[in-house]
């Protein structure tokens, strides 16, 4: 089976770093997508990693190591705007082909000034 | 070049009742896949759609089926609704080429309301 646990809520100031952590267990690895999703509107796509390591997206910065099952999303210089719900997923493959994806139950991220 | 569209976006039914969900992928998207969402909970998986065919379902009912159709948009069909089935509709579409490290590009969802 899988499984997949995020903190359900966070808290920081304007300008500062946070970092979400999520942790995964999964029969089989086919990388991690991190989403972004504010309030009543959809999910957008983030980032996506497979190997170890940081990967470096502007403000945005998503780890994994596969070894310990687990990922963080780094968010820097937050802004108001950053306030939203952020979605750590791994995908399952479909009969070889496609994958579905399984969902954490997201982290809310509240940003004040 | 529009992104993933769902209609309509809110719906509100009572107990018993049927509703149908759209969705019409992104450009150049032949793949399907169906989430629900219920408040403050990540999104689980109904169903994917590739070619007209039903790849593979989560654990849901059978009260929830789905179709695509030979351009790619895609319907959700809930029969017999029940209050539990009150949530967020989301659907994504992705390409087939990549496998599992397609990206999957959501709509902004369907808020269904079951009273």
């Amino acid at each position: 089976g899988q499984n997949i646990d995020q903190p359900t809520e966070m808290t920081a100031t304007e300008g500062a770093i946070v970092q979400i952590n999520c942790t995964y267990q999964t029969s089989g690895f086919n990388g991690l997508f991190w989403y972004q999703q504010h309030a009543g509107e959809a999910p957008t796509f983030l980032s996506y990693n497979v190997l170890d390591g940081l990967e470096e997206k502007g403000r945005f910065s998503s780890f994994l190591s596969r070894s310990k099952g687990y990922s963080y999303l780094l968010l820097k210089e937050l802004q108001m705007k950053d306030s939203a719900s952020y979605l750590c997923a791994v995908p399952i493959m479909i009969y070889n082909q496609g994958g579905k994806l399984i969902f954490g139950q997201g982290t809310e991220l509240s940003v004040k000034p | 070049d529009a992104g993933v569209t769902q209609s309509p976006t809110h719906l509100i039914k009572t107990r018993g009742q049927q509703v149908t969900l759209r969705c019409s992928p992104k450009s150049g998207h032949d793949t399907v896949s169906w989430y629900q969402q219920a408040l403050g909970q990540g999104p689980q998986f109904i169903f994917q759609y590739y070619e007209e065919e039903e790849r593979q379902r989560g654990n849901f009912p059978d009260r929830f089926s789905g179709h695509q159709f030979p351009n790619y948009s895609s319907e959700l069909n809930v029969n017999a609704l029940l209050l539990g089935d009150s949530a967020l509709y989301l659907c994504a579409s992705s390409g087939n080429l990549g496998g599992v490290k397609n990206i999957q590009y959501f709509g902004a969802g369907t808020r269904l309301s079951v009273l």
